[in-house]
């Protein structure tokens, strides 16, 4: 499997632009996360879906943001309007169970992050 | 609610030398616990793993506990590499009515292996 795929890899918008970053997860894996990454705040989880459907979106900064999932293999994350502050890194994330550990848990695995900046 | 606390960077070393980052967690359960690292440029990808007291996760020469009594999942390694030097991550997570919770992280400790 190619891991969770991210795109784009950088992104440069101007204020008040329209961004939308795209997530590919993990064949199989039905949880997804958003995350964000900056130096002042760390990683913040913004949302979550299990089985496509939204179950914590408790993260997410303001009503500017929003994320969808239409099916297993894809999801989104817009931001509109765009302001400097929101520049920073998103991580997608998926996971599934691994029955093979008792307890059994759930790993995530991390794509590589799309790097936002606004000006 | 859940929390996870690790020790502050960054933290230099040299070349061969012992090191420890520590962290304690908090949690209403019986979590699952992590320590990821993440490389320059590139996304968070899980090091190590315990998911019950005294499991011991181990990966790439490095070692954590899972200290039920002390709350505690220190990591460590008994001699660093240039190559060490990224962000390392402890995290936890609770089963939730056979579901999964989120993954709690710590704030990050920043690793710097000097030759």
């Amino acid at each position: 499997d190619a891991g969770v795929i991210q795109s784009p890899r950088h992104e440069v918008t101007e204020m008040g632009q329209e961004v939308t970053l795209r997530c590919k997860p993990i064949s199989g894996h039905d949880y997804l996360f958003w995350y964000r990454q900056t130096m002042m705040r760390g990683l913040e989880l913004l949302i979550y879906f299990n089985n496509n459907v939204p179950i914590d979106d408790s993260g997410m900064p303001e009503d500017r943001f929003s994320a969808k999932m239409p099916n297993a293999s894809f999801s989104t994350l817009k931001i509109q309007p765009s302001e400097p502050r929101d520049s920073a890194v998103y991580f997608c994330a998926s996971s599934s169970r691994d029955f093979r550990s008792l307890p059994p848990y759930y790993e995530q695995y991390f794509g590589p992050g799309t790097r936002l900046t606004v000006t | 609610g859940d929390s996870v606390t690790q020790m502050e960077g960054p933290v230099t070393l040299s070349e061969e030398a012992f090191l420890t980052i520590n962290c304690t967690y908090t949690a209403t359960g019986y979590p699952s616990l992590f320590w990821y690292v993440q490389y320059p440029g590139e996304g968070l990808q899980l090091l190590l793993k315990a998911t019950k007291a005294d499991d011991k996760g181990s990966n790439k020469g490095f070692e954590a506990t899972y200290r039920k009594e002390t709350t505690s999942f220190h990591l460590e390694k008994g001699s660093v590499q240039v190559s060490d030097s990224a962000v390392y991550f402890c995290a936890l997570s609770e089963m939730i009515g056979g579901s999964q919770g989120n993954l709690i992280f710590g704030k990050g400790t920043k690793l710097s292996v000097k030759p």
